[in-house]
């Protein structure tokens, strides 16, 4: 079972939707959550952190975390063709960051 | 604030070489994180140090090493290249005091092995 787990997509919604990212973990240790935000030949940017359980709210991202599903997911309301990038989720516990293997979403006007 | 700097950012070796990348964090950052990125794994956690020690190891061969230096810049050194190690060797920094620390990323090395 592989640490962090996401799925590959790619997922698409029209400009305007909501955009629903999900990722599961292994570790019920695991103490920060974020999502980061990679365009195609690009570095990895972070786009939102969450600690505690349940939703944090930041412009159009809102992150929400159940950490007794060991669930964390992403929604991006009214997506924009500039969201279409993969989004990765990660994991921190014990000194070091795991990644999951990202979401490529595309967003068509 | 200057970012994450990699140099260099392309690399072409034959198999049997080794190669050195290097990282030099931002500015007041102790900790660098190495990463290997790949279309088919994601980024793979390599190593971390933090004031010149490692302080956590992913599961990759001995081939694969690291150091870090007092001024926080870090090396990456694979030996013996194989053709598998063709990938994106991203190098993150963070201030690396506690678990709510941010990954900030530099614009990687592009390793390619013939």
């Amino acid at each position: 079972q592989k640490e962090v787990e996401q799925n590959s997509g790619p997922l698409s919604v029209p400009e305007g939707a909501i955009a629903s990212l999900n990722c599961t973990y292994s570790d019920r240790g695991s103490q920060s959550f974020f999502w980061y935000r990679q365009y195609s030949g690009k570095s990895p940017e972070l786009i939102m952190s969450i600690y505690s359980n349940g939703d944090k709210e930041d412009g159009r991202f809102t992150a929400q975390l159940n950490k007794a599903s060991q669930y964390v997911s992403l929604l991006i309301r009214d997506s924009q063709p500039s969201d279409s990038a993969t989004y990765l989720c990660a994991v921190h516990n014990n000194n070091d960051m795991r990644f999951g293997a990202g979401t490529r979403l595309t967003v068509k006007p | 604030k200057a970012g994450v700097t990699q140099t260099p950012r392309y690399l072409i070796k034959t198999r049997g070489q080794q190669v050195t990348l290097s990282c030099s964090p931002i500015s007041g950052h102790r900790s660098v994180s190495w990463y290997q990125q790949t279309p088919g794994q994601g980024l793979q956690f390599l190593f971390e140090y933090f004031s010149e020690t490692q302080r956590n190891k992913g599961n990759f061969p001995g081939r694969f090493s690291g150091r870090q230096f007092s001024n926080s810049r870090s090396e990456m050194n694979v030996s013996t290249l194989e053709l598998g190690d063709s990938a994106l060797y991203l190098c993150a920094s963070s201030d690396g005091g506690s678990a709510n620390e941010k990954l900030f990323f530099g614009s990687g090395t592009q390793l390619s092995v013939l």
